[in-house]
């Protein structure tokens, strides 16, 4: 599971509530990856970072903000939840070290719904 | 615009049988070409990947077959089991420091006895 956790792993909302995603990491990699999957959509980055305090948007990232204060780290907010927003989301990281460089590895997902 | 279109969306192959996806790809500059399997209420991960140097990379059952002249890249499942029934994605990158993984809209596999 290359050391990710997600949490919550499962939540339930209602429109117009703020939402926060949690994802930690233990390895201390720099880069860390925000996506929502969605039937029919596959996978959809929403926003990602290289670094602390560094951050970039993906190709969905209306409705969603992140920050990343340590390196550990990365929340994905949704300042006021849509049902639109309903999906799975996923975070994902890239070791900057050993094997590939290129790969990024997953974490379990958070299932939101938003009502 | 789609830069990584994945087919078919869904596939049903027999036991035993070769179960085949195929990918293609708009960016020539992507130079990293890996396959993602997710099993129901998991992650994705990764199984296997290929760089445009060579055509074909085999890991047991599984081979990657690349085409970049036609930039188009395919996933083989050989002797395929019914442990096998999964979504598969595959994605693309270039190697240029913090450029995410695009990724295919995903195939859902089933492998019947």
């Amino acid at each position: 599971d290359a050391g990710i956790t997600q949490s919550p792993r499962h939540k339930v909302t209602e429109t117009g509530t703020p939402v926060t995603l949690r994802c930690h990491q233990t390895e201390n990699h720099r880069y860390m990856y925000w996506y929502r999957q969605d039937p029919g959509h596959g996978l959809r980055l929403i926003h990602y970072s290289y670094g602390v305090k560094d951050t970039d948007k993906g190709e969905v990232s209306d409705g969603y903000s992140v920050s990343r204060s340590k390196t550990e780290d990365f929340l994905l907010t949704l300042e006021s939840a849509t049902s639109s927003q309903t999906s799975v989301y996923f975070c994902a990281i890239r070791p900057l070290a050993g094997g590939s460089t290129d790969t990024q590895y997953f974490g379990p997902g958070t299932r939101l719904t938003v009502l | 615009q789609q830069q990584v279109k994945q087919s078919p969306q869904s596939l049903i192959v027999q036991k035993g049988g070769i179960s085949i996806i195929n990918c293609a790809y708009e960016n020539t500059a992507f130079d990293y070409f890996p396959w993602y399997q997710q099993f129901p209420g998991k992650g994705p991960a990764l199984l296997i990947a290929i760089r445009p140097d060579v055509s074909e990379k085999k890991e047991g059952r599984f081979t990657i077959s690349f085409n970049k002249s036609a930039k188009q890249f395919s996933l083989h499942i050989m002797d395929s089991q019914p442990g096998d029934s999964a979504t598969y994605f595959c994605a693309a990158s270039r190697n240029s420091g913090n450029t995410p993984l695009v990724f295919g809209k995903g195939t859902r596999l089933s492998v019947i006895a």
